[in-house]
């Protein structure tokens, strides 16, 4: 059964980076059918998308957080990170990791993210 | 577009039918997946592509898609169908994924 873990650092002072880590187990980072992301939730609002990267090629940033956003992987340690620069307050949130993928039809195509990790909390404060 | 607009909050009666609804330019185009959230615990993907269901997910779970709006309906509702559901797909470029702002549901 796939497990997603986020880890990192709870309290990031204001301008500093936010630097998050996503552990999978009970499979590989590397299959190119599915995508690995990373969702915020500020305290109290809705989820956001922060962006997704493909093993086999591809990242891609919600472009909102497009200049600050860097997402990698680490196949040797099957996780891939999140790094969000430049963080105020406005940047607290639970971060969620997931892994995504896409269906095809014939009429269009659906993503989903499935499973989750538990999510943590990053709180930016000085 | 690049939203996906969802009612704020709906109230259903215990056993009754509820149906919650998405829209956008883009689900023209794309479908929506749904995701179940309970507090302080993480989304969990409930409906995906045309009308399909991840395993364990009951089937009182439905979704569907007509034009910009697609709906997430669930019968018999259930004290443990209280949460917030929210819809995710594309912008209408296709280049980014986006979620609804989330409908909180409340169980009567």
């Amino acid at each position: 059964q796939l497990q997603l873990q986020e880890s990192g650092p709870g309290l990031v002072k204001p301008s500093e980076t936010l630097s998050l880590t996503c552990t999978v187990s009970g499979g590989s980072i590397t299959i190119s059918s599915f995508s690995w992301g990373w969702i915020r939730q500020p305290p109290g609002k809705g989820l956001e998308w922060i962006g997704s990267m493909y093993y086999s090629g591809g990242t891609y940033y919600n472009p909102s957080l497009r200049n600050r956003v860097t997402i990698s992987v680490d196949t040797s340690q099957n996780q891939f990170s999140l790094n969000l620069r430049s963080v105020t307050a406005a940047d607290t949130a639970v971060y969620y990791c997931a892994r995504g993928g896409i269906d095809y039809y014939g009429s269009g195509s659906s993503d989903w993210f499935d499973p989750w990790g538990q999510g943590t909390l990053v709180t930016v404060s000085s | 577009s690049s939203e996906l607009t969802q009612d704020p909050a709906v109230s259903v009666a215990l056993g009754q039918t509820v149906r919650i609804t998405c829209q956008g330019d883009s689900l023209r185009t794309y479908y929506v997946s749904w995701f179940q959230q309970k507090p302080g615990q993480a989304p969990v993907l409930v409906i995906y592509g045309k009308n399909n269901r991840p395993s364990g997910i009951p089937d009182r779970f439905s979704g569907s898609s007509s034009g910009n709006t697609a709906s997430l309906t669930f019968t018999g509702a259930q004290a443990e169908d209280e949460a917030d559901y929210y819809c995710h797909s594309r912008d209408s470029s296709g280049n980014h994924l986006l979620f609804g702002g989330g409908t909180k549901v409340t169980v009567l």
